[in-house]
């Protein structure tokens, strides 16, 4: 089964400085994608970021970007120029290509922006 | 942009009670799942729904879960007795399959 694991329960930045949240992944799957999701002290999801793990180009949304390295099983989220707004806790999830249609969640890195 | 809503936004019952939590997914979407957050722990899968029928489950979505798509647009989620372990948020999601799965806002289930 996969497994998503975040090693950070929280992080704290100071606003406009640059933070990189960490996740690994396990999985046999060859074909697979990744995402980051905030979820903001609303509970909302939202989100933040997707890559697709034959796509060797790291994705980028404005101020988020990813280093994905496919071999070491690591997708981690760097926030750049953190806002206050850009304060909640981070989800890096798995979703496979293999069969199952759910997302599988790692527990979370709870980010704090210091003004 | 179009949106998957939730509601109630918080619902409250008594143990033992059945409680229906309601979404509607975003229209052109296909496939729709709930998902389970209890307090402070990580987001957990518990069912997807496609082409009328269940096509994957948790170990969590046991005989006292069911879901139903009874019109074409809502999406319920009923839990039949609830228990104390129960009380977590529930997010319903939905996807056209090709991309990412879209939230809604949740809804928060406390039971007393």
């Amino acid at each position: 089964a996969q497994t998503v694991t975040q090693s950070q329960p929280e992080m704290s930045v100071q606003e406009a400085e640059t933070v990189t949240l960490s996740c690994t992944y396990d999985t046999s799957e060859s074909d697979y994608y990744l995402f980051w999701y905030k979820q903001p002290p609303s509970r909302q999801m939202i989100l933040v970021i997707r890559q697709e793990a034959y796509k060797q180009q790291n994705a980028t949304e404005n101020r988020f970007s990813v280093n994905f390295q496919k071999a070491a099983k690591s997708f981690s989220l760097k926030i750049s120029d953190s806002q206050l707004g850009d304060a909640a806790m981070y989800f890096c999830a798995y979703y496979g290509q293999g069969g199952s249609e759910k997302l599988v969640f790692g527990k979370g890195t709870k980010l704090t922006v210091n003004p | 942009e179009p949106e998957v809503t939730q509601t109630p936004s918080h619902q409250v019952t008594q143990m033992g009670q059945e409680v229906i939590l309601r979404c509607v997914p975003i229209s052109n979407h296909l496939y729709f799942y709930w998902y389970r957050q209890i307090l402070g722990q990580k987001v957990e899968f518990l069912v997807s729904f496609y082409n009328n029928e269940i096509s994957e489950k948790s170990e969590i979505f046991d005989d006292q879960f069911s879901v139903e798509r009874p019109d074409g647009s809502n999406f319920t989620l009923k839990i039949r007795s609830t228990k104390l372990e129960d009380s977590a948020m529930y997010f319903c999601a939905s996807t056209t399959g090709f991309q990412p799965q879209h939230f809604g806002d949740g809804t928060r289930l406390s039971i007393l």
